[in-house]
C-alpha cells in the first residue's frame, strides 16, 4: 500500500505571497491531519479533515486554511505568508478520527518564506 | 489542556547501549491512547508504538520495549542494543477523547544519536 505523500516537497515564497500544499492520505484513510514543524515551536496541530469537513483546528491565525476533496485528498492554503511561516509541514492520515488509531505520516512540504 | 514532557534534549550513547527515552504526560482525558513516532534526519515522522490508558502491560517488541505506567503518568521508551540507525529524534504523542479529532500533542523529541 503506497504511504502518505505530499507535494511539493521544497517550496520557497517570498513574504505576501500566498502557498498551496497538497496531500494525498493512503488509501482507505478518510481522516486528515497537518502539523507545522519548527525548531522553536515543535510539531503543532493545524486541523483535521474527515469526510471533507474540518472536525477540529488548532491555535493559528486565519491565514492557515485547508480543505478535503471527496477522494479524500487535502489541501492546505497559507495566504499572505510571513517569515515565521518558514517551517516543515506535516501531513497525516489515519483509519480513524478519534484519535485512537495511529496516524502515518508523508515526508513533508519545506517552505521557506524569504 | 493536554502536555507531553521530554525532559531529555539529547541522548548519546555507543552502539550496543541501550537507550531510554523518557516521557510524562497530563490529561483529563480518563481513556487516552500513547504514541512514540522516530523521526530520522530525512523528516519524515515513522510510527512506532501506541497504547491505549487501559492496558498498563507493558510489551517488548524486537529491540524496542515500553514502559506505561498510569500512576505516575509515564511511558518509557528502550532501545535495546542500539545502532547507528536508530539515530533520530523520538517523539512520545497523546490523543485523548476531548478535542481529539485528529490531533495529536507531541511533545518537543529527544535527539538520539548513536555512534559506532
Amino acid at each position: 500500500k503506497a504511504g502518505v505523500t505530499q507535494t511539493p516537497r521544497y517550496l520557497i515564497k517570498t513574504r505576501g505571497q500566498q502557498v498551496t500544499l497538497s496531500c494525498s492520505p493512503i488509501s482507505g484513510h478518510r481522516s486528515v491531519s497537518w502539523y507545522q514543524q519548527t525548531p522553536g515551536q515543535g510539531l503543532q496541530f493545524l486541523f483535521e479533515y474527515f469526510s471533507e469537513t474540518q472536525r477540529n483546528k488548532g491555535n493559528f491565525p486565519g491565514r492557515f486554511s485547508g480543505r478535503q476533496f471527496s477522494n479524500s485528498r487535502s489541501e492546505m492554503n497559507v495566504s499572505t505568508l510571513e517569515l515565521g511561516d518558514s517551517a516543515l509541514y506535516l501531513c497525516a492520515s489515519s483509519l480513524e478520527v478519534t484519535g485512537s488509531y495511529e496516524q502515518y505520516f508523508g515526508p513533508g512540504t519545506r517552505l521557506t518564506v524569504t | 489542556a493536554q502536555k507531553v514532557t521530554q525532559a531529555q534534549t539529547e541522548i548519546s550513547v555507543v552502539e550496543k547501549e541501550d537507550v531510554t527515552l523518557d516521557c510524562v504526560y497530563e490529561t483529563r482525558d480518563t481513556t487516552y491512547y500513547l504514541f512514540w513516532y522516530k523521526q530520522p534526519p530525512s523528516g519524515e515522522l515513522v510510527f512506532l508504538i501506541r497504547r491505549n490508558s487501559f492496558d498498563e502491560q507493558n510489551e517488548i517488541s524486537g529491540r524496542y520495549s515500553w514502559n506505561f505506567q498510569k500512576s505516575t503518568s509515564s511511558f518509557n521508551f528502550t532501545i535495546t542494543a542500539s545502532q547507528v540507525v536508530d539515530s533520530a529524534v523520538y517523539f512520545c504523542a497523546l490523543s485523548g477523547l476531548t478535542d481529539s479529532w485528529g490531533k495529536l500533542q507531541f511533545g518537543a523529541g529527544t535527539q538520539v544519536v548513536v555512534t559506532p
